[in-house]
C-alpha cells in the first residue's frame, strides 16, 4: 500500500516561500492514473485542494493560488514538491500530500500532514 | 467556484444512526466522496462515487444522493467513528477539486 510522507519547515517567515516535500513509498510515481496533490487545511476551516501534478509534470492549481504555486516532482527520488511564493499569515495550516485515481477523481492516500506557520 | 456546504457538527448516541449532509450550490452536481478524519491521521477515504464503499470500510457506513445533497449515513454509530468528515466533489470540467468545510461527529 502506498504511504505519504511530508517533510519540510514548520516555521516560514512572511514573504518568503514555503517549501514541503512527499516521499512516496510503497508505490511509484510514474504509476499511470495518478496524480500527486497537495491540500491544506487552515485551523479551524475545512479542506482546500491547492494543486497536483501528473508524472509527466503537467499540472492543474487552484485558480485562487495560481500565480503563487509551484508543484514539481522528482520522478528519480519518487517524491514531488510544493513551493507557495510570498506567504502570509493567511497561509499558515496543515499541509497534507495525497494521491489522487484520476478517473474516479478522488484521493485514496494520505500524508499525516505537516502543520505550516507562517511568522516573523 | 462549486461550493460544498456541510453543518458544522452532528451529535448522536452510540448506536443510533448518524447523517452528515453535503449540498452542491450549483448544477450539474457531480460524484461525491467522503473521508473520515481523526486528530493526527491522515484522512480516510470512506465512500466514492456518491454510495460506493471501499474495502476494509464498515458497512454501516453508507452514502446517498438526491438532486443537488448527498448524504453519509452512520448506522448504529460507534464510539471510534468520532471524527470529523469532508465531502469532495469537482468542477464540471473534472479538473478542479473542492471539499464541504467539514462536519465534526460527536458521539454522545
Amino acid at each position: 500500500q502506498v504511504q505519504l510522507q511530508e517533510s519540510g519547515p514548520g516555521l516560514v517567515k512572511p514573504s518568503q516561500t514555503l517549501s514541503l516535500t512527499c516521499i512516496v513509498s510503497g508505490g511509484s510515481i510514474i504509476s499511470d492514473g495518478y496524480y500527486w496533490s497537495w491540500i491544506r487545511q487552515h485551523p479551524g476551516k475545512g479542506l482546500e485542494w491547492i494543486g497536483y501534478i501528473y508524472h509527466s509534470g503537467a499540472t492543474y492549481y487552484h485558480p485562487s493560488l495560481q500565480s503563487r504555486v509551484g508543484i514539481s516532482v522528482d520522478t528519480s527520488n519518487n517524491r514531488f514538491s510544493l513551493n507557495l511564493r510570498s506567504v502570509t499569515a493567511a497561509d499558515t495550516a496543515v499541509y497534507y500530500c495525497a494521491r489522487l485515481f484520476w478517473s474516479d477523481h478522488y484521493f485514496d492516500s494520505w500524508g499525516q500532514g505537516s502543520l505550516v506557520t507562517v511568522s516573523s | 467556484s462549486y461550493e460544498l456546504t456541510q453543518p458544522p457538527s452532528v451529535s448522536v448516541s452510540p448506536g443510533q444512526t448518524a447523517r452528515i449532509t453535503c449540498s452542491a450550490d450549483a448544477l450539474p452536481k457531480q460524484y461525491a466522496y467522503w473521508y473520515q478524519r481523526k486528530p493526527g491521521q491522515a484522512p480516510v477515504l470512506m465512500i466514492y462515487k456518491d454510495t460506493k464503499r471501499p474495502s476494509g470500510i464498515p458497512e454501516r457506513f453508507s452514502g446517498s444522493s438526491s438532486g443537488t445533497t448527498v448524504t453519509l449515513t452512520i448506522s448504529g454509530v460507534q464510539a471510534e467513528d468520532e471524527a470529523e468528515y469532508f465531502c469532495q466533489s469537482a468542477d464540471i470540467t473534472g479538473t478542479y477539486v473542492t471539499f464541504g468545510g467539514g462536519t465534526k461527529l460527536t458521539v454522545l
